[in-house]
This record gives structure tokens, sequence and C-alpha cells, in this order.
């Protein structure tokens, strides 16, 4: 069974521009979760999708958004791009919520 | 503060010793995962402890749950190269929604 894949897997913006990044999940998982993780920060939990629907959302600014298509598949959009957006962007998918999480490679994004 | 603390925070030793790291919380947990985090990758689940005294082993890594379900180690036996990484512990919040991350501990294995 295929892992999780995220596109793409480097991307380098410009401030104020916005990006959007794409997760697919492992065949078969509804459930979706985006985080961020940075040097200073450590890994932080964005929001979750489940069945389309956003279930939880972490402590972000609404620049940050995201959603989930009827195959699972999913992808987060970040408006506005700050410097200190720069970070590496993890998705997870799992078979349901609340269950175990199962990581893609991420999306290291570099705003200058 | 945060939800998980993890000691030590680097770790630095030569191949073939042993070694434990921690992973602490006030906070009951009704499980809790350990992750290993290689350079510009994802974390990879190691394994998934549940029971309060719990104790788990893969190959030479020995994960323990505290009787308590608050905190959690895990023990390097022998520890190579390939060993080398950021290890993670990480669990739902006490609302259950929020899947959160200890810092981690860096460890770096010299051959």
């Amino acid at each position: 069974k295929a892992g999780v894949t995220q596109t793409p897997r480097y991307l380098i913006k410009t401030r104020g521009q916005q990006v959007t990044l794409s997760c697919s999940p492992i065949s078969g998982h509804r459930s979706v979760s985006w985080y961020q993780q940075t040097p200073g920060q450590g890994l932080q939990f964005l929001f979750e999708y489940f069945s389309e629907t956003q279930r939880n959302k972490g402590n972000f600014p609404g620049r940050f958004s995201g959603r989930q298509f009827s195959n699972s598949r999913s992808e987060m959009n970040v408006s506005t791009l700050e410097l200190g957006d720069s970070a590496l962007y993890l998705c997870a998918s799992s078979h349901n919520s609340q269950e175990t999480q199962y990581f893609g490679p991420g999306t290291r994004l570099l705003v200058l | 503060t945060q939800l998980l603390e993890q000691s030590p925070q680097f770790l630095s030793i030569q191949e073939g010793e042993n070694l434990t790291v921690y992973c602490n919380s006030s906070s009951v947990f009704s499980s809790l995962q350990w992750y290993r985090q290689e350079p510009g990758e994802g974390p990879v689940l190691l394994v998934t402890v549940v029971t309060g005294g719990e104790v788990k082993k893969l190959k030479r890594l020995t994960f323990q749950f505290g009787d308590a379900r608050k905190d959690s180690s895990l023990h390097i036996t022998a520890a190579q190269p390939g060993d080398t990484g950021l290890y993670l512990c990480a669990a739902y919040d006490n609302y259950g929604q929020n899947f959160v991350f200890g810092p981690g501990t860096r460890l770096s294995v010299l051959p």
C-alpha cells in the first residue's frame, strides 16, 4: 500500500504571496491532519479533516486554511505569506480520527 | 508549558553505547506514540503504547509506558549510527482533539 504523498516537496515563495500544498493519504484513510514544523516551535498541529469536514483546528491565524475532497485528498493554503511561515509542512493520515497517524515526507516551504 | 516534555534535548554517543530518553507530562493519556524523524523527512511511527506499565520491544529499542500513563521512556541497546535522528513522543491532548508532540530528543550516534 502506498504511503502518504505530498507535493511539491520544495517550494520558494516571497512575502505576500499565497501557496497551496497537496496531500494524498494512504488508500482507505479518511482523516488527514496538517502540521507545521520549525526549529524553534517543533511540530505544531494545524488542522484535521475527516470526511471533507474540518474536525479540529490548532492555534494558527486564519491565513492558514485547508480543505478535503471526496477522495480524502487534502490541500492546505497559506495566504499573505510571512517570513515566519518558512517551515516543513507535514501531512498525516489515519484510518479514522484519533487513530495512529502516518506521515508524509513533507513540503519544505521557504519564504523570502 | 508544553503538554509533553522530553529529555534530554540532545544526545551524542558512541556506537555500541546504551541510552534512554524520556517523555513526561502531568496529564494522563489513553495512548502515546513514539516517532523517529530523519532530516528532510516526515516522522515514522515506531510504537504505540496503551496500557499503564506496558513494555514493548522493537529489536534493540524498548519502550515503556508509565504505570500512571503520564510518562514513557525509550531505551536503545547497543546504539548504531542508523539510530541517529529526532525521537518524538506524541499523544492526543486531554480533549482528544489535538495531536501534540513533544519537542524531541535529537540523537547522534557516532561510528
